[in-house]
């Protein structure tokens, strides 16, 4: 069975704060991707990794940046939260190259930025 | 444009009803797609890949691929009432990622 675990369920953050949002598969799988979901506009892409180090921005990049130190491994930065990134955040991860596409995804973060 | 196109919805059909999802996608989407089923509060889970052109079935699911009209369907026969939930369209973008439509929230009524 394939595992996507995300930090935290839900999480409430000031305006101007640093959040971390972290992503663990353990699947071996070696795309990470970062989404965010909200009413009416569907998923979204910030940011996915095909390998440790390597980083493209989707998207919407603009106010996050991301880490992937080790292949299961992938996080979100919010280098500075504002209320505009008050979403639900969703991680995934999937094979590369390997004639199979399809995305698994953790349970979601619920960040709300006051 | 938008690479990945959904009618937004909502749509409801009554239970034992075929319900009809439908999906349009530009040229940078290539010839991958995929139907994610979300129930509310929870994260999408793949339910269909299509990657030929024609009708894939799997169950009550089956998904259409119209490659020349560069549409996908999902149609899910005899709806049941635990089938009411929003329904995701994506394709395949680039070598990696993946690009999905708004979603198509479906409620099935008894």
């Amino acid at each position: 069975d394939v595992k996507v675990t995300q930090s935290s369920r839900y999480l409430v953050k000031r305006t101007g704060e640093k959040v971390f949002l972290e992503c663990v598969q353990d699947m071996d799988h070696e795309n990470m991707f970062w989404y965010r979901q909200d009413p009416g506009l569907g998923l979204r892409l910030i940011y996915f990794s095909y390998d440790v180090k390597m980083k493209e921005k989707g998207d919407i990049p603009e106010g996050y940046s991301v880490s992937r130190e080790k292949k299961e491994r992938f996080s979100l930065i919010l280098e500075s939260a504002s209320t505009n990134q008050t979403s639900m955040y969703l991680c995934a991860s999937s094979f590369r190259d390997r004639g199979s596409y399809e995305q698994y995804f953790g349970p979601g973060t619920r960040l709300t930025v006051t | 444009q938008k690479e990945v196109e959904q009618n937004s919805g909502p749509l409801s059909v009554p239970e034992g009803a075929i319900a009809s999802l439908n999906c349009t996608y530009s040229d940078r989407v290539s010839q991958s797609f995929f139907w994610y089923r979300q129930y509310s509060g929870k994260s999408p889970e793949l339910i269909m890949s299509i990657y030929s052109n024609g009708d894939k079935e799997d169950g009550r699911f089956t998904a259409q691929l119209n490659k020349a009209s560069q549409y996908v369907s999902l149609l899910i026969r005899d709806s049941q009432p635990s089938d009411s939930a929003t329904y995701l369209c994506a394709g395949k973008y680039n070598n990696n990622d993946m690009r999905f439509g708004a979603g198509t929230r479906l409620t099935v009524k008894p």
